[in-house]
Parts: C-alpha cells; structure tokens; sequence
C-alpha cells in the first residue's frame, strides 16, 4: 500500500523550544492531510485537518496558533508545536488522503513521540 | 457526538487461541466502521471496514460484523498468531475524518 513517512519518530525538547513534525507522502499525492494527538490510554483525537494550499481547519478545543500546520504541497505537511509546554507531550499522528478520500485511502504515518522537559 | 468504545487491553493469549476484541460505537447517523491495526514501530493499517448493517469485513483471518441492533463491530479471530501481537483501533467515521476507540494492545505468546 501507499507509504507515509512521519519524523521524526521521538523528539525531546525544553519548555518553550518550538518543534517541527513532518507528515510526508511518499508515492501518492495528498491534497488532505489530518492530524492526530493521542495521550496514554486514550483515544486517537482529530486536531486538524488540512488541505494543500488553504488554511488548515481545527477541531473545537485546538489552538491554532499553538499547533501551526502548514501543507505547502501535495506530498508534505508539517506541524509545528511553538512555545511547547509539558502538557503538550504526547503522541502526534498524521494521516493522509489519496485522490477523493474514502475511509480505505486513508494512510498512517508512524507518529511522534513528543516529550517536553 | 459520535465516539467508538473498545475493551481495554493488554489481551494476553497463547498461540491458536480464539480472539474477541469487543467494540460499540454511537452516532448519529449510520457511520462505516473499521479496524485498523498497529504492529511495533510501524503505522496504523486497515485491517477490515464494514459499510452498513450486517456487513461482515475480513482480512488476514480477522473478521467483523456490523451490527446495528447492537451497535457493535466486535472483532474476532479464531486462531492468533505470535504475528498478531500489535495494537487494535476500532474506529467510525465522522465524515472525512475517523473517530477512534483508546486501541487494544493484543500480546499472542508462543
């Protein structure tokens, strides 16, 4: 099947550094792309999802200007964690769209282990 | 809003025992449902969907009914292998986006 590639895989940065995760699609083109945050023991929880060339659209509760997500192209986008906290450490997932998404074209990346000291 | 419950983990079986993961779903609507599957170090898969009512999805020896009286999507196998060990995320869509259960983390020892 279709491969995407997230890393860094586990990053460790200090309160207050800003951390880049990068969701790239490596033999398909995206046009939409979702992110993902899970805690321990929890659920997969949408963040946002974004579509290549506009403004990515966030779920109630997700700071925009905290959770930067840039889609710049077909293949890559990125979310950047600014001015991280402790309470941002979690695991972040991307997943991308083929063509016209149904639910089966949907493809995981590995996800991010974030932890912030 | 629309959410998935699932068992909660770890499930620990020995080899060619029989697997029931359990799964429920709300919504509002009538949602697909799916399994995805996280083997270590690896990205979720699809590992089987059922679109509507009394669809069965089937992959790998792994199989689901969607089952709308009892608003379930229980996943079974009747014979594990140590290669199963992985997590299991039942899921609805909402949509284009997935809704997902907490994932059950699945351990088949030799």
């Amino acid at each position: 099947g279709a491969v995407v590639s997230q890393h860094p895989s586990r990053v460790i940065c200090k309160s207050g550094t800003s951390v880049k995760i990068e969701c790239r699609s490596l033999d398909f083109q995206a046009t939409t792309m979702f992110w993902y945050r899970q805690f321990p023991k929890q659920s997969l929880m949408l963040m946002a999802t974004s579509n290549e060339g506009s403004k990515a659209t966030y779920e109630q509760g997700v700071e925009k200007d905290k959770f930067l997500i840039n889609h710049a192209s077909l293949t890559l986008s990125t979310l950047t964690v600014t001015s991280a906290h402790p309470e941002d450490s979690s695991f972040y997932i991307c997943s991308a769209a083929q063509g016209i998404a149904t639910n089966e074209k949907l493809f995981f990346g590995s996800g991010t282990q974030l932890s912030v000291l | 809003g629309d959410s998935v419950t699932q068992m909660e983990g770890p499930v620990t079986l020995s080899e060619e025992a029989f697997l029931t993961i359990n799964c429920t779903y709300t919504a509002t609507g009538y949602p697909s449902l799916f399994w995805y599957v996280q083997y270590p170090g690896e990205g979720l898969q699809l590992l089987l969907k059922a679109t509507k009512a009394d669809d069965k999805g089937s992959n790998k020896g792994f199989e689901a009914t969607y089952r709308k009286e009892t608003t379930s999507f229980h996943l079974e196998k009747g014979s594990v292998q140590v290669s199963d060990s992985a997590v299991y995320f039942c899921a609805s869509n909402s949509g284009y986006a997935l809704n997902f259960g907490k994932g059950t983390s699945l351990l088949v020892t030799p």
